[in-house]
């Protein structure tokens, strides 16, 4: 069973203050894709990695995919109250599964 | 273009009841995906169809869980016989050529059993 490990688990911070959070498996992805999921509402998606080594940005955030394409990070610089919500890392397995892995994600708060 | 539609957003059953839960994709998108998130935990692949034809249900329990995605009409997801351990958020997504790069998620629909 392919696992993906997220932490931190929940993370507290205020505005402004920059952070990163993680995604980590000992299997090897096709893709990676990161979410953020609202109380009460299904994910957003908001990038998928597909190559070892990428970097991508979206505005404030920077996502990286792990040379190995093993792990990821998702950095979010001066954060604001509106990034509060659940961040999950998804993934497909290689071999083009169309089953998508979850981790249980990093409930983020930014404090105003 | 309307997103993925989920109903009803809310349901609650009793328990040996029948949940039915619905899933419009966007328009053009013949690839649905089910996906069931208990609390605290992350979400769980269920089944994955493309119009017709089931392709993948190896997340879906063998009893009482079915679905299918007829030619005209929404994927449905069927429940029978409810138990307390069925409560959870159930999310479908859908995409226009499989895979997930461009995947959207539905809004849920959140099913409580009493």
């Amino acid at each position: 069973t392919q696992l993906l490990e997220q932490s931190p688990q929940f993370l507290s911070i205020q505005e402004g203050e920059n952070l990163t959070v993680y995604c980590n498996s000992s299997s090897v992805f096709s893709s990676l894709q990161w979410y953020r999921q609202e109380p009460g509402e299904g994910p957003v998606l908001l990038v998928t990695v597909v190559t070892g080594g990428e970097v991508k940005k979206l505005k404030r955030l920077t996502f990286q995919f792990g040379d190995a394409r093993k792990d990821s990070s998702l950095h979010i610089t001066a954060a604001q109250p509106g990034d509060t919500g659940l961040y999950l890392c998804a993934a497909a397995s290689q071999g083009g599964s169309e089953k998508l892995v979850f981790g249980k994600g990093t409930k983020l708060t930014v404090n105003p | 273009n309307a997103g993925v539609m989920q109903n009803p957003r809310h349901l609650v059953r009793r328990r040996g009841q029948e949940a039915r839960l619905r899933c419009s994709p966007m328009k053009g998108h013949s690839h649905v995906y089910w996906y069931r998130q208990l609390p605290e935990e992350g979400l769980k692949f269920m089944v994955y169809l493309q119009k017709e034809n089931i392709i993948d249900e190896s997340g879906m329990p063998k009893e009482r869980f079915s679905a299918e995605f007829p030619k005209e009409g929404p994927s449905i997801l069927r429940i029978q016989q409810v138990v307390r351990g069925d409560s959870a958020a159930y999310f479908c997504a859908s995409s226009e050529t499989g895979g997930y790069t461009e995947a959207f998620f539905g809004q849920g629909t959140r099913l409580t059993v009493v």
